[in-house]
């Protein structure tokens, strides 16, 4: 069953320090999406990407985040200068968008990120 | 105004029983309905996805009310493996909204 992967599974970083987090999306959606979870919280929406724009970010997705598909099958999640509160889970999402079954959501596994 | 509304429970029920979860959403341009199940540290998996006529999938039982716009499963014949929270999610345009998930815990 395809699925959407993603890299590192756990990342510590100092407070201040660029992350990348780094999704491949199933093959052939055309949707991606970032979410993120801090622990014990609801999945929050961070960004929505399709037709290599960002499409909708929420309040959280602030200067300091960015979004990039750089060669057609990867999907980044970058944050430029992490502060202790960004420490949460990340997860990537994608879905088709096909009339029929494009409209379910499929999660990758997540990045959990500590910043300390 | 929050998208979705869920109760967070806890739920604690015995082996064998039938629990029920509701979740209600503010848009009724909403077009799409689902149910997902998060493991401790996992990512929410879908379950199942939910449709005005209902639908069933084994001991789970999905409903849409457009109505009242709300969304229920119900789970007969709880197991210990079904402890999980289980998010509902509601899509709007491109858009997914979840609840904040209702933690289940079936004892023995």
């Amino acid at each position: 069953e395809p699925e959407v992967t993603q890299t590192p599974s756990h990342q510590v970083t100092q407070m201040g320090q660029e992350v990348i987090l780094r999704c491949v999306p199933i093959s052939n959606h055309l949707y991606f999406y970032w979410y993120r979870q801090i622990l014990g919280q609801k999945v929050e929406f961070l960004v929505s990407f399709y037709n290599n724009e960002i499409s909708e970010k929420s309040e959280i997705f602030d200067d300091q985040f960015s979004v990039e598909r750089p060669d057609g099958s990867n999907f980044t999640l970058k944050i430029r200068s992490t502060k202790l509160e960004d420490s949460a889970m990340y997860f990537c999402a994608s879905r088709g968008g096909g009339f029929i079954s494009g409209n379910t959501i499929y999660f990758g596994e997540g990045s959990w990120l500590t910043v300390v | 105004r929050k998208e979705v509304e869920q109760d967070p429970g806890p739920f604690n029920v015995p082996e064998g029983a039938t629990v029920a979860f509701n979740c209600t959403y503010s848009n009724s341009a909403s077009q799409s309905f689902f149910w997902y199940r998060q493991d401790c540290r996992k990512e929410p998996k879908l379950l199942m996805s939910v449709y005005s006529s209902g639908n069933e999938d084994g001991r789970f039982t999905a409903q849409l009310n457009r109505a009242s716009q709300y969304i229920s499963l119900l789970i007969r014949d709880s197991k210990l493996s079904d402890s999980a929270t289980y998010l509902c999610a509601v899509n709007t345009g491109n858009q997914f909204y979840f609840g904040t998930g209702t933690s289940l815990t079936v004892i023995p």
